[in-house]
């Protein structure tokens, strides 16, 4: 298994322009989320999906856009990018959540995408 | 709404045991989990706790006290390697895979 694999690896736009981030895991996960990692900020999460076809906004999701076409695929979008939006992504996925009750059902992360705006 | 605080920086020496304080206070509460990050590097799942008490795996463990909601990550025999960053986060609500996450606290080995 490749886990949660994210492409690209780095990323440098202009003001304005639009990109998709890719995430992909290989292990049937049906929750799926992005994170953006900030210095002094911790992990905040921007979008989630409980499975194909169903997502839903986290805690900073403007400027963004998700879809969930396939349990394996969940792209972020940047709509017009702008320097507030240089960080760090990381995509992470867990086990599925229709077993209850719930357990340890850790997340596991991609390796993550650094993204710079200038 | 959600605040989960954790020191920002320790240092420990090489052999040493440090505990790594996390308090939270969140609408709802299922489960607190500790995580590792290196430099450069994703998180990598440590330790999960949803009831009170002392969970331990090898030479890392964790506390839960859901009256008082708080935490630690007790790391025994440190070693070089776990220099990194450990983020505290908290599930808050029941049937919920939404992981609230602390700022994380840097810890650096020193010989």
């Amino acid at each position: 298994n490749a886990g949660v694999t994210q492409t690209p690896k780095f990323q440098v736009l202009k003001t304005g322009q639009s990109m998709t981030l890719q995430c992909a895991q290989d292990m049937n996960h049906e929750y799926m989320s992005w994170y953006r990692q900030d210095p002094g900020m911790g992990l905040r999460l921007i979008h989630y999906s409980v499975g194909a076809g169903i997502t839903d906004q986290g805690e900073v999701p403007n400027g963004y856009n998700v879809s969930r076409s396939t349990t394996e695929d969940f792209p972020l979008r940047l709509l017009s990018a702008a320097p507030s939006q240089t960080s760090v992504y990381f995509c992470a996925s867990s086990y599925s959540i229709s077993r209850t009750p719930i357990v340890r059902d850790e997340q596991f992360f991609g390796p993550g995408t650094r993204l710079t705006v200038l | 709404g959600q605040n989960i605080d954790q020191p920002t920086e320790m240092t420990a020496t090489e052999g040493a045991i440090v505990q790594i304080n996390c308090t939270y206070q969140t609408s709802g509460f299922n489960g607190l989990f500790w995580y590792q990050q290196h430099a450069g590097e994703a998180p990598t799942f440590l330790s999960y706790n949803v009831l009170d008490g002392l969970e331990e795996k090898g030479r890392f463990s964790s506390f839960l006290s859901r009256s008082k909601g708080y935490s630690y990550l007790l790391l025994k025999e440190l070693q070089m390697k776990d220099s990194a960053s450990y983020l505290c986060a908290v599930r808050g609500k029941a049937g919920s895979y939404q992981l609230t996450f602390g700022k994380g606290t840097k810890l650096s080995v020193i010989p």
